[in-house]
Order: C-alpha cells, then structure tokens, then sequence
C-alpha cells in the first residue's frame, strides 16, 4: 500500500518561496498509473488542487496558481516536490501530497503539513 | 466558492440515515466519477467512497454513495457516534483537467 509523507519548513515569511517535498513508499514515481499531486486546505476552510506531475515530467496546474507554482520529480529519491512563490498570508494552509489515477480524484494523501506564511 | 456543492452541515441521532448532498456540471459529477471523504478533526481526508458507489476495503457498508446526472449523494445508515466529522466529495472537473471538491459538509450526532 503506497505512503506519502510530505516535509518542509512550517513557517514562512511573505513574499518568500514555500518549498515542500513529498516522500513515496510502497509505490514508485516513475510508475505510469498515477498522477502526483498537491492539495492544500486553509484553516477551517475546503480543498483546493494545486496541480500534479506524470512520471514523464508533465506538469498541470491550477490556473487560479500557476503563475506561482512548480512541481517536480525526482525518481531517484521516489520523492516529488513543490515551489509556491512570492507566499502571503492567504498561502498558508494545510499542504496534502496525493495520488490520482489520470481523470480521478485522489485515492491516498499523506498526513498534511501545516505552512504558515508570517514574519 | 467551491466547484461543487454541498450543503454546510447535516445532523442526525444514533442508529438513523443521513443523507449528504452534492452537486456539481456536466463537466464535472456528469461525467466523471464521485469520490468521497470523511475528514476528522486534525487528520488528513480518508477515502470514503470512490468510482460513484464502491468501498475501499475496511470501510463499513453503512456507508454507500450514489450519483445521477450531474448530483451525487452519500448515505449514512446506523449514525454513529464516530460518524461526527466533516464530509467532502470530489471528482475531475474536464474544464480543469483536475479534481475539484465540495466544501465540506459538518455532520453531527446528536
């Protein structure tokens, strides 16, 4: 059964770049059956995606953040990443990495880090 | 403003049926499928329901999903204590090309 376990630093300060990083066990990036995503929940608040990468590198963001976002692979490490630029308080939330089957929500998410944007 | 919509709580006593609602477009719920979550205080979303109506092993059958068109719902029967939580669903959204959600629906045992 796949895990993912997401790290980085807990605060942040406004304007900066958030960079989290998302570990994979017990199931590999490089696989072709999934998408690798990043959700992300405010502080009493819904879910919103962020994007995903294909293990081929192919990347879709949320147009509402994709001026500011990158994400990327590394197979080496089983391990994908994102870069959330120029941050403000409306940034911070709760980060989810997840994984998708192509055109389905996800079916596994790790157990979230909080990301506060303050000075 | 969420894609979907859900209604923001639901309440029922111990041992009814509840019912959570969730609607979304022709892009979205019409024409792919509905997931479902159950998120508990300080925990990561759990998939509840995946594919419209199937359970991932381990997940009691008291819990069943269902869609139409473009509207999908989740039942709850023999309300529990331990049901107290909030409920999202969610499915891919073609506009997008990614998975939009509802905002969450708080269910409370009275």
């Amino acid at each position: 059964q796949v895990q993912l376990q997401e790290s980085g630093p807990g605060l942040v300060k406004p304007s900066d770049t958030l960079s989290l990083t998302c570990n994979v066990s017990g199931g590999s990036v490089s696989s072709g059956n999934y998408y690798w995503s990043w959700i992300r929940q405010p502080p009493g608040k819904g879910l919103e995606w962020i994007g995903y990468i294909y293990h081929s590198g192919i990347t879709h963001y949320n147009p509402s953040l994709k001026s500011r976002v990158t994400i990327s692979l590394d197979t080496s490490k089983n391990q994908f990443s994102l870069k959330l630029s120029s941050v403000t308080a409306s940034d911070t939330a709760v980060y989810y990495c997840a994984r998708e089957h192509p055109t389905w929500p996800p079916d596994s998410w790790g157990q979230g880090t909080l990301a506060t944007v303050s000075s | 403003q969420s894609v979907l919509t859900q209604p923001p709580s639901a309440s029922g006593t111990p041992g009814q049926r509840v019912t959570i609602s969730c609607s979304g477009s022709s892009s979205s719920i019409g024409s792919n499928y509905v997931f479902w979550y159950q998120q508990l205080p300080g925990t990561a979303p759990k998939l509840l329901i995946h594919r419209n109506n199937q359970r991932p092993s381990g997940v009691p059958d008291r819990f069943s999903g269902s869609k139409s068109g473009t509207f999908a719902s989740l039942a709850i029967s023999g309300l529990r204590s331990e049901d107290e939580a909030e409920y999202y669903c969610a499915a891919w959204d073609d506009s997008l090309s990614g998975p939009v959600f509802g905002g969450g629906t708080k269910l409370t045992v009275l």
